[in-house]
Protein backbone atom coordinates (compact mmCIF):
# COMPACT_ATOMS: atom_id res chain seq x y z
CA UNK A 1 0.00 0.00 0.00
CA UNK A 2 0.93 3.31 -0.65
CA UNK A 3 1.13 5.54 2.41
CA UNK A 4 2.21 8.86 4.02
CA UNK A 5 3.49 9.21 7.27
CA UNK A 6 4.05 12.50 9.02
CA UNK A 7 4.97 11.72 12.90
CA UNK A 8 4.58 15.01 13.95
CA UNK A 9 1.00 15.82 15.02
CA UNK A 10 2.16 19.89 16.12
CA UNK A 11 4.74 21.69 16.25
CA UNK A 12 5.61 25.45 17.63
CA UNK A 13 8.13 27.76 16.43
CA UNK A 14 9.26 31.28 17.51
CA UNK A 15 8.81 34.23 14.70
CA UNK A 16 11.74 34.80 12.56
CA UNK A 17 13.50 30.98 13.58
CA UNK A 18 13.47 28.22 11.20
CA UNK A 19 11.28 25.11 11.49
CA UNK A 20 11.37 21.52 9.75
CA UNK A 21 8.64 19.39 9.32
CA UNK A 22 8.94 15.33 8.32
CA UNK A 23 7.39 13.42 6.09
CA UNK A 24 7.75 9.94 4.70
CA UNK A 25 6.16 7.95 2.22
CA UNK A 26 5.96 4.21 1.10
CA UNK A 27 6.29 3.37 -2.86
CA UNK A 28 7.58 0.84 -5.20
CA UNK A 29 7.08 3.03 -7.91
CA UNK A 30 9.93 4.87 -9.26
CA UNK A 31 8.26 8.31 -10.88
CA UNK A 32 5.88 10.64 -8.66
CA UNK A 33 5.44 14.04 -7.31
CA UNK A 34 5.21 15.39 -4.00
CA UNK A 35 3.81 18.25 -2.26
CA UNK A 36 3.24 20.34 0.80
CA UNK A 37 -0.04 21.60 1.39
CA UNK A 38 -0.91 24.52 3.47
CA UNK A 39 -4.11 24.71 5.69
CA UNK A 40 -4.83 27.94 7.09
CA UNK A 41 -8.18 28.30 9.65
CA UNK A 42 -9.82 29.63 6.53
CA UNK A 43 -9.81 26.09 6.11
CA UNK A 44 -8.56 26.76 2.14
CA UNK A 45 -6.06 24.26 0.51
CA UNK A 46 -2.96 26.14 -1.15
CA UNK A 47 -0.04 24.33 -2.21
CA UNK A 48 3.09 25.26 -0.73
CA UNK A 49 6.04 23.38 -3.23
CA UNK A 50 6.27 20.78 -5.11
CA UNK A 51 8.73 17.71 -6.11
CA UNK A 52 8.95 15.85 -9.06
CA UNK A 53 11.06 12.65 -7.91
CA UNK A 54 12.99 12.58 -11.31
CA UNK A 55 14.39 15.81 -9.84
CA UNK A 56 17.68 15.34 -7.79
CA UNK A 57 17.64 18.99 -6.87
CA UNK A 58 15.98 19.98 -3.90
CA UNK A 59 12.91 22.22 -4.62
CA UNK A 60 12.66 25.71 -3.13
CA UNK A 61 9.60 28.56 -2.99
CA UNK A 62 11.33 31.65 -1.20
CA UNK A 63 11.11 30.49 2.35
CA UNK A 64 9.68 27.40 2.08
CA UNK A 65 12.28 24.73 0.93
CA UNK A 66 12.47 20.63 0.54
CA UNK A 67 14.91 18.17 1.76
CA UNK A 68 13.97 15.04 -0.84
CA UNK A 69 15.86 11.64 -0.30
CA UNK A 70 14.48 9.44 -2.57
CA UNK A 71 16.58 6.08 -1.41
CA UNK A 72 15.26 6.88 2.13
CA UNK A 73 11.80 8.03 1.19
CA UNK A 74 11.81 11.58 3.35
CA UNK A 75 10.15 14.90 2.11
CA UNK A 76 10.80 17.33 4.75
CA UNK A 77 9.79 21.16 4.53
CA UNK A 78 12.18 23.87 5.98
CA UNK A 79 10.66 27.14 7.04
CA UNK A 80 12.78 29.41 7.00
CA UNK A 81 12.32 33.14 8.49
CA UNK A 82 9.00 32.22 10.18
CA UNK A 83 6.00 34.18 10.38
CA UNK A 84 2.84 34.28 12.10
CA UNK A 85 0.77 33.76 8.81
CA UNK A 86 2.67 31.02 8.64
CA UNK A 87 0.47 29.07 10.95
CA UNK A 88 -1.60 26.23 9.47
CA UNK A 89 -2.06 23.08 9.42
CA UNK A 90 0.76 21.30 6.72
CA UNK A 91 0.02 18.15 4.32
CA UNK A 92 2.24 16.04 2.89
CA UNK A 93 1.09 14.38 0.09
CA UNK A 94 2.07 12.17 -2.78
CA UNK A 95 0.68 11.54 -5.92
CA UNK A 96 1.90 8.09 -8.03
CA UNK A 97 1.51 7.19 -11.68
CA UNK A 98 -2.09 6.78 -11.24
CA UNK A 99 -2.71 10.72 -10.28
CA UNK A 100 -4.45 10.06 -7.55
CA UNK A 101 -3.20 12.22 -4.29
CA UNK A 102 -2.53 10.22 -1.14
CA UNK A 103 -2.07 12.87 2.11
CA UNK A 104 -0.61 12.46 5.58
CA UNK A 105 -2.66 13.37 8.61
CA UNK A 106 -1.13 16.80 9.00
CA UNK A 107 1.32 18.54 11.24
CA UNK A 108 -0.31 21.42 13.35
CA UNK A 109 2.16 24.26 13.44
CA UNK A 110 2.08 27.37 15.52
CA UNK A 111 4.20 30.31 15.32
CA UNK A 112 4.80 32.23 17.94
CA UNK A 113 5.34 36.06 18.70
CA UNK B 1 -11.35 32.02 -12.52
CA UNK B 2 -13.47 31.31 -9.68
CA UNK B 3 -11.38 28.42 -8.72
CA UNK B 4 -13.57 24.73 -7.57
CA UNK B 5 -16.98 26.05 -5.85
CA UNK B 6 -18.58 23.90 -3.41
CA UNK B 7 -21.74 23.97 -1.98
CA UNK B 8 -23.23 24.11 0.99
CA UNK B 9 -19.93 25.20 3.08
CA UNK B 10 -21.61 24.27 6.14
CA UNK B 11 -24.42 21.65 6.56
CA UNK B 12 -26.32 20.20 9.77
CA UNK B 13 -28.83 17.45 9.41
CA UNK B 14 -30.08 14.50 11.32
CA UNK B 15 -29.07 11.21 11.33
CA UNK B 16 -31.19 9.27 8.44
CA UNK B 17 -31.51 12.25 6.60
CA UNK B 18 -30.12 12.19 3.19
CA UNK B 19 -27.14 15.09 2.31
CA UNK B 20 -25.96 15.91 -1.11
CA UNK B 21 -22.56 18.00 -1.22
CA UNK B 22 -22.00 19.90 -4.51
CA UNK B 23 -18.89 21.11 -6.25
CA UNK B 24 -18.04 22.60 -9.85
CA UNK B 25 -14.30 22.00 -10.86
CA UNK B 26 -12.18 24.80 -12.53
CA UNK B 27 -13.30 24.92 -16.58
CA UNK B 28 -10.98 23.01 -18.51
CA UNK B 29 -10.05 20.73 -15.57
CA UNK B 30 -10.29 17.34 -16.53
CA UNK B 31 -9.46 15.65 -13.04
CA UNK B 32 -12.21 15.68 -10.04
CA UNK B 33 -10.97 14.09 -6.65
CA UNK B 34 -13.79 14.35 -3.45
CA UNK B 35 -11.66 13.75 -0.39
CA UNK B 36 -12.89 14.23 3.59
CA UNK B 37 -10.67 15.40 5.86
CA UNK B 38 -11.15 14.25 9.98
CA UNK B 39 -8.84 14.73 12.82
CA UNK B 40 -8.08 11.12 13.21
CA UNK B 41 -7.49 10.48 9.51
CA UNK B 42 -6.62 13.37 7.78
CA UNK B 43 -7.34 13.93 4.56
CA UNK B 44 -8.94 10.55 2.58
CA UNK B 45 -9.21 10.28 -1.28
CA UNK B 46 -12.98 9.29 -1.26
CA UNK B 47 -13.31 9.29 -5.16
CA UNK B 48 -11.94 10.26 -8.35
CA UNK B 49 -12.87 11.28 -12.14
CA UNK B 50 -11.32 11.76 -15.05
CA UNK B 51 -13.53 13.38 -17.72
CA UNK B 52 -16.62 12.42 -16.05
CA UNK B 53 -16.08 8.74 -15.22
CA UNK B 54 -15.46 7.36 -12.37
CA UNK B 55 -11.42 5.81 -11.89
CA UNK B 56 -11.01 4.78 -8.40
CA UNK B 57 -14.38 4.50 -5.79
CA UNK B 58 -11.91 2.07 -3.42
CA UNK B 59 -11.90 5.22 -0.64
CA UNK B 60 -15.64 5.63 -0.56
CA UNK B 61 -16.95 4.09 2.83
CA UNK B 62 -19.56 2.18 1.86
CA UNK B 63 -22.81 1.69 0.10
CA UNK B 64 -24.70 5.03 1.66
CA UNK B 65 -21.85 6.71 -0.23
CA UNK B 66 -22.32 7.87 -3.75
CA UNK B 67 -20.76 10.39 -6.49
CA UNK B 68 -21.95 11.33 -10.13
CA UNK B 69 -20.10 14.00 -12.38
CA UNK B 70 -22.93 13.80 -14.81
CA UNK B 71 -20.69 16.27 -17.06
CA UNK B 72 -17.65 18.29 -16.77
CA UNK B 73 -18.55 21.19 -14.63
CA UNK B 74 -20.73 19.46 -12.31
CA UNK B 75 -20.52 16.82 -9.60
CA UNK B 76 -22.52 15.36 -6.19
CA UNK B 77 -21.34 13.29 -3.12
CA UNK B 78 -24.27 12.20 -1.97
CA UNK B 79 -25.07 10.30 2.07
CA UNK B 80 -27.83 8.66 2.56
CA UNK B 81 -28.74 7.78 4.91
CA UNK B 82 -26.36 10.34 7.01
CA UNK B 83 -25.14 8.95 10.31
CA UNK B 84 -22.97 11.15 12.87
CA UNK B 85 -19.83 9.11 12.21
CA UNK B 86 -19.95 11.30 8.59
CA UNK B 87 -19.44 14.45 10.14
CA UNK B 88 -16.39 16.06 8.53
CA UNK B 89 -14.98 18.40 5.87
CA UNK B 90 -15.85 17.14 2.36
CA UNK B 91 -13.23 18.52 0.08
CA UNK B 92 -13.49 18.76 -3.94
CA UNK B 93 -10.45 19.41 -5.81
CA UNK B 94 -9.91 19.45 -9.81
CA UNK B 95 -6.71 19.12 -11.62
CA UNK B 96 -5.90 19.84 -15.20
CA UNK B 97 -4.45 16.82 -17.21
CA UNK B 98 -1.25 17.95 -18.19
CA UNK B 99 -0.36 19.91 -14.67
CA UNK B 100 0.02 18.02 -11.14
CA UNK B 101 -1.10 20.84 -8.71
CA UNK B 102 -5.14 20.18 -7.39
CA UNK B 103 -6.92 23.16 -6.88
CA UNK B 104 -9.45 22.96 -3.95
CA UNK B 105 -12.41 24.22 -3.10
CA UNK B 106 -13.25 25.86 0.66
CA UNK B 107 -15.04 22.35 1.66
CA UNK B 108 -18.03 21.77 3.17
CA UNK B 109 -18.42 20.93 7.17
CA UNK B 110 -20.84 18.25 7.61
CA UNK B 111 -22.59 17.57 10.77
CA UNK B 112 -25.12 14.93 11.36
CA UNK B 113 -26.76 15.19 14.43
Amino acid sequence: AQTVTQSQPEMSVQEAETVTLSCTYDTSENNYYLFWYKQPPSRQMILVIRQEAYKQQNATENRFSVNFQKAAKSFSLKISDSQLGDTAMYFCAFMPGTYKYIFGTGTRLKVLA
Amino acid sequence: DAGVIQSPRHEVTEMGQEVTLRCKPISGHDYLFWYRQTMMRGLELLIYFNNNVPIDDSGMPEDRFSAKMPNASFSTLKIQPSEPRDSAVYFCASRSGGRTEAFFGQGTRLTVV
